[in-house]
C-alpha cells in the first residue's frame, strides 16, 4: 500500500530536549516536505527537499533542521524545542514538486 | 501577509444541494492550484487540482473553477453528501517547489 508514515504520533516533551520526528514514504517519490498546521494558520511549509541531499527552506524554518540521506526517508529534527513549536505536524511527499502530495498521518507535538 | 485566503472558516450546506468554497490569493505567479480535504485525526487527501492554463476541472461530483483575472479559486460540490463533512485546504504552487495553503473552511453537510 502507497503510503507516508510519521513516527511518532503524539510527543509530548520539555522545552531544550532535542528530538526528532521520523518520515517515510514508499511510492519512490523525489519531492518530500515537511508542514505544520495551527489554528487559524491552516498548512505552513517548515522545510522541503527536491531530492537526495537537496534541501530548502519553507515559510518557516526557524527551529528547525532537515536531512535527506535517502530517498524515502526525510526526518524533522528539533534541536531546542519551545513552546511555539508546539502544534501538528505533517509530512508529505510527491512524484514532481509542483502536483499533488501524499500526507503523512500527523504528529501531534506539545512542548512545555 | 497572507497570500492566500479562504475567507469562510466554516459552511453548512444541506444534503443534496451544492457546495461552494472560495479561495483567494494575491500573488500571479502562482500557476498549479489544488484542492485537499481533511478529516479529524487524518493528514489531509488529494482532492482535485487545475493549472493556471485551464479555467475548469471536473471529477465526478467535485469541479474546481479558476479565475485567474479575480485570482479566485472556487470548488463545488454537487451533490453534497454527508461524508464530505470536513475540513478544506486549497493550496497554491509556483513551481518552485513551495506550496501555499489557505487556513481552511469546514464544510457540514446537514443530512
Amino acid at each position: 500500500e502507497a503510503q507516508v508514515t510519521q513516527n511518532p504520533r503524539y510527543l509530548i516533551t520539555v522545552t531544550g530536549k532535542k528530538l526528532t520526528v521520523t518520515c517515510s514514504q514508499n511510492m519512490n517519490h523525489e519531492y518530500m516536505s515537511w508542514y505544520r498546521q495551527d489554528p487559524g494558520l491552516g498548512l505552513r511549509q517548515i522545510y522541503y527537499s527536491m531530492n537526495v541531499e537537496v534541501t530548502d527552506k519553507g515559510d518557516v524554518p526557524e527551529g528547525y533542521k532537515v536531512s535527506r540521506k535517502e530517498k524515502r526517508n526525510f526526518p524533522l529534527i528539533l534541536e531546542s524545542p519551545s513552546p511555539n513549536q508546539t502544534s501538528l505536524y505533517f509530512c508529505a511527499s510527491s512524484l514532481t514538486g509542483s502536483g499533488e502530495q501524499y500526507f503523512g498521518p500527523g504528529t501531534r507535538l506539545t512542548v512545555t | 501577509d497572507q497570500q492566500v485566503k479562504q475567507n469562510s472558516p466554516s459552511l453548512s450546506v444541506q444534503e443534496g444541494r451544492i457546495s461552494i468554497l472560495n479561495c483567494d490569493y494575491t500573488n500571479s505567479m502562482f500557476d498549479y492550484f489544488l484542492w485537499y480535504k481533511k478529516y479529524p485525526a487524518e493528514g489531509p487527501t488529494f482532492l482535485i487540482s487545475i493549472s493556471s492554463i485551464k479555467d475548469k476541472n471536473e471529477d465526478g461530483r467535485f469541479t474546481v473553477f479558476l479565475n485567474k483575472s479575480a485570482k479566485h479559486l472556487s470548488l463545488h460540490i454537487v451533490p453534497s453528501q454527508p461524508g464530505d463533512s470536513a475540513v478544506y485546504f486549497c493550496a497554491l504552487s509556483s513551481g518552485t517547489y513551495k506550496y501555499i495553503f489557505g487556513t481552511g473552511t469546514r464544510l457540514k453537510v446537514l443530512a
